[in-house]
């Protein structure tokens, strides 16, 4: 089955601790994005690609980094940079101009 | 840029009953408006979507309406189910490009 498949699904991390979290999408879409929600809040944009090899910031791109070396792989790096990286982070994936936007399950990073 | 206002931020119905859930944007470029449910814990999921060429669109017991000259557009449920009570969320995007979404709303439905 087509689909998004975000890793792990609950991660603990230390201070000071980079995490990164795996996301890969079979539906051969070119975009790929990364929203963080907090709790009761909506979905703000980390950082999104529209083509391989090539990302932009979103809203809130401090103390997180990207990778897009494959068209199916959006790996998300939250770095210790990050002033507070507790919360939930979701991939997503679109065709492009069709504007369809699909969601992985969703990755929940704990710090302690 | 765009932003969308989602309006309310808690519902409660009872089961039966009818939903609605209205949003708003600022973008008069924008043309593409979907409409997700997330359960709690779980990514959101696509229920219905509608573009600016449309001004209603319906999938069995769901639909959406679209005013363009407004700049709103609203989530329809009737005869709500206890399995419909969620967090919903709306957005609104130019061609897929930077995808703006409301703040969710928390629908519950009482049995």
């Amino acid at each position: 089955d087509g689909g998004i498949t975000q890793s792990p699904k609950y991660l603990f991390r230390k201070e000071g601790q980079n995490v990164t979290l795996s996301c890969e999408q079979n539906l051969n879409h070119d975009a790929m994005y990364w929203y963080r929600q907090d709790p009761g809040q909506g979905l703000r944009l980390i950082y999104y690609s529209q083509i391989v090899n090539d990302f932009q910031k979103g809203d809130i791109a401090e103390g997180y980094s990207v990778s897009r070396e494959k068209k199916e792989s959006f790996p998300l790096t939250v770095t210790s940079a990050q002033k507070n990286p507790t919360a939930f982070y979701l991939c997503a994936s679109s065709q492009g101009w069709t504007g369809e936007l699909f969601f992985g399950e969703g990755s929940r990073l704990t710090v302690l | 840029g765009e932003n969308v206002e989602q309006h309310p931020s808690t519902l409660s119905v009872q089961e039966g009953d009818s939903a609605v859930i209205k949003c708003t944007y600022s973008d008069s470029a924008s043309n593409y408006f979907p409409w997700y449910k997330q359960e709690l814990g779980k990514g959101p999921q696509l229920i219905i979507d509608i573009r600016s060429n449309v001004g209603e669109k319906k999938d069995q017991r769901i639909a959406v309406t679209l005013n363009k000259t407004a700049k709103h557009f609203s989530l329809h449920i009737t005869e709500t189910q206890p399995e419909d009570s969620a967090v919903y969320f709306c957005a609104a995007t130019a061609y897929g490009q930077n995808f703006v979404f409301g703040p969710g709303t928390r629908l519950s439905v009482l049995p």
